[in-house]
Order: structure tokens, then sequence, then C-alpha cells
């Protein structure tokens, strides 16, 4: 069974620039992938961020980013501030039917 | 307003079942594709299933399949999922959302507490 691979945790400091990967244990991650990313904070509903790869979800500052680098989608946090620190999730759409969520990046803002 | 309202959750016994409800208002429900998502206790988001506009298609993640029956009644406006032979490791809460380009889940309700505990 194919696993969504993310980064447990990363560490960004405030105004600095972050990219989180998402990627797959077996073959690439494309645009057929449609990747989403969500941001989700203690206690909290998800929040979407960024949907089809790189399309920001309304209300989503433009610091925030999705593309395709190599085998991964990313998303790229440019500028980040201390309300950024939250947990970061992607999905991938499998085929038939099927979505996947990655693990989950836990970001820190230091 | 976009509103996503899940309950029917609760505490269950090992292999007891429950049936979780969404009510959605503010869009056309019967025009969106609709998922469940779930998240146990400190872990990560789950993708459970997802029912097509019409009804007519149903798909879900292998650790539910079999057990779990996704449903919708656009005349409601609502959406179930009936949860047979449930585990521990089922316990989450569970969340609907309605479902575009592919893998784009939003909004989100607040979700539903589900507890499968002797």
């Amino acid at each position: 069974q194919t696993v969504v691979t993310q980064e447990p945790s990363f560490s960004v400091s405030p105004g600095g620039t972050v990219t989180l990967t998402c990627g797959l244990s077996s073959g690439s991650v494309s645009t057929s992938s449609y990747p989403s990313w969500y941001q989700q904070t203690p206690g909290q509903a998800p929040r979407t961020l960024i949907y089809s790869t790189n399309t920001r979800s309304s209300g989503v500052p433009d610091r925030f980013s999705g593309s395709i680098l190599g085998n991964k989608a990313a998303l790229t946090i440019t500028g980040a501030q201390a309300d950024d620190e939250s947990d970061y999730y992607c999905v991938l759409y499998m085929g038939s039917g099927i979505r996947v969520f990655g693990g989950g990046t836990k970001l820190t803002v230091l | 307003e976009v509103q996503l309202l899940e309950s029917g959750g609760g505490l269950v016994q090992p292999g007891g079942s429950l049936r979780l409800s969404c009510a959605a208002s503010g869009f056309t429900f019967s025009s969106y594709d609709m998922s469940w998502v779930r998240q146990a206790p400190g872990k990560g988001l789950e993708w459970v299933s997802v029912i097509s506009a019409s009804g007519a298609s149903t798909y879900y993640a292998d650790s539910v399949k079999g057990r779990f029956t996704v449903s919708r009644d656009n005349s409601e406006n609502t959406l179930y999922v009936q949860m047979n032979s449930l585990r521990a490791e089922d316990t989450a809460v569970y969340y609907c959302a309605p479902v575009a380009s592919g893998t784009k889940f939003d909004p989100w309700g607040q979700g539903t507490q589900v507890t499968v505990s002797s």
C-alpha cells in the first residue's frame, strides 16, 4: 500500500521561508494527484490552504504557495509568522476514488 | 453561509454500531461529492470515504472497507455513514466535507467524537 510521506517536523525562524514536501513511498507526485494542503491548530478543524497543486483557497494569504518540486508536492511559506505554527497535512488523489493523507508536519516558528 | 453539522457520535462497545449524520446547508448539496475524514486522538487526518453527488458511487479506505457504508439523502441535504463492527482504532473525531478538485475538502464541520471502548 502506497504511503504519503511528509516531514514529521520542521522549524523556521520568524520572517523566514520554509518548504514542506509531500511524497509517495512508491512513485512520483504530479498534478494528476491533485495535491491539497491543510493547516490545523490544536482543537480546531482543518483549514484549506492550497488545492489542485497551487490554487490558494479563499482568504489564504499569498505567502502560502503550492508547487511540484521534483517528484513531490510542496508547500512554501514565505515570511513565516508566529501564527503559522501549526500542523500541516497534504492529501493526494490516488485514483479509483481513493484519497490518502500524509502523516502531517508539525511546524515550529522560533 | 455554508454549514456542516455532524452528529451521532458517542461511546460504543467494540463490535458495536453507530450511524453518523452530517446536515449540510448554504450550498447545493446535491451537486457535490461528499467525504468523511477522521482524526484519532493525537494523530493525523485519515480519509475514510467519499460518495458521489448522485449517490451512485462510493469509495472507502482499506481500514473501513466492508464495515462502513456511506449514503446520502439529497432531499434532506444530509450525509450519513453507518459504522459496523467498530474497533478501538475507529476512535476519532469524524468530519464531513464537500469534495471538489479531487482533494479539496472544504469547508469542514466541527466534527463528532466517536469512542469505541468497553
